[in-house]
């Protein structure tokens, strides 16, 4: 079965930067997207980006662009998200998950990872 | 970006009830519109795509319609697992966006 299993919960210092993962299995890396989403405490979904599985394109939401790194290693078919210049809100629960566009032609997140909390605060 | 409005952001529902909610796109998004349900402490699960693809594994009293800029989400007999936070999501542009959010809360 599908699984996305995200790294552990870590707690930072305005101004770090912190480098998420998210390991997938289940089926081939490659012919699926990554997205990034993010849901800061008591709030909604906000999308961060996404990344080609196949070749590396990348596209990041405006808000967080230039501040964000998504990258993928398809030798141990795990994403990446390395987020720099930490504020406090940043503080949020980061999800990994599997983005249907480059296969199903439309795109939708059909598996989730169980998150992982990053906390910034001085 | 394509912002989402869901409404109600807030709903109160007995179990066995009908439940509709709305979600309304600042442009037109075609049937680019999907539906999670996430439960207190939980990851999202993905219920509606394409605005009315009834995800696998996803019960067959949720149902989703519209295409353009109007979109629904029903429910068409409330269970106790249902009293969730409901989010829309359009994927028309590459930048997607999220709605704010539904909470259904026991009546």
């Amino acid at each position: 079965q599908v699984q996305l299993v995200q790294s552990g919960a870590v707690l930072k210092r305005p101004g770090a930067s912190v480098r998420l993962s998210c390991k997938a299995s289940g089926y081939t890396f490659t012919t699926y997207g990554i997205s990034w989403v993010r849901q800061a405490p008591g709030q909604g979904l906000e999308w961060l980006g996404w990344i080609s599985t196949f070749n590396g394109n990348t596209l990041y939401a405006l808000n967080v662009q230039g501040r964000v790194t998504m990258t993928t290693d398809t030798s141990t078919s795990t994403a990446y998200l390395e987020l720099r210049g930490l504020r406090s809100d940043d503080t949020a629960i980061y999800y990994c998950a599997r983005d249907s566009k480059m296969t199903k032609g439309m795109a939708f997140f059909d598996d989730w990872g169980q998150g992982t909390l990053v906390s910034v605060s001085s | 970006d394509i912002q989402m409005t869901q409404s109600p952001s807030s709903l109160s529902a007995s179990i066995g009830d009908r439940v509709t909610i709305t979600c309304r796109a600042s442009q037109t998004i075609s049937q680019y519109l999907n539906w999670y349900q996430q439960r207190p402490g939980e990851a999202p699960k993905l219920l509606i795509f394409g605005a009315s693809g009834l995800q696998s594994g996803a019960p067959s009293r949720f149902s989703g319609s519209g295409s353009g800029t109007d979109f629904t989400l029903t429910i068409s007999s409330l269970q106790p697992e249902d009293f969730a936070t409901y989010y829309c999501q359009q994927t028309y542009s590459p930048r997607y966006t999220f709605g704010r959010g539904t909470k259904l809360e026991i009546k």
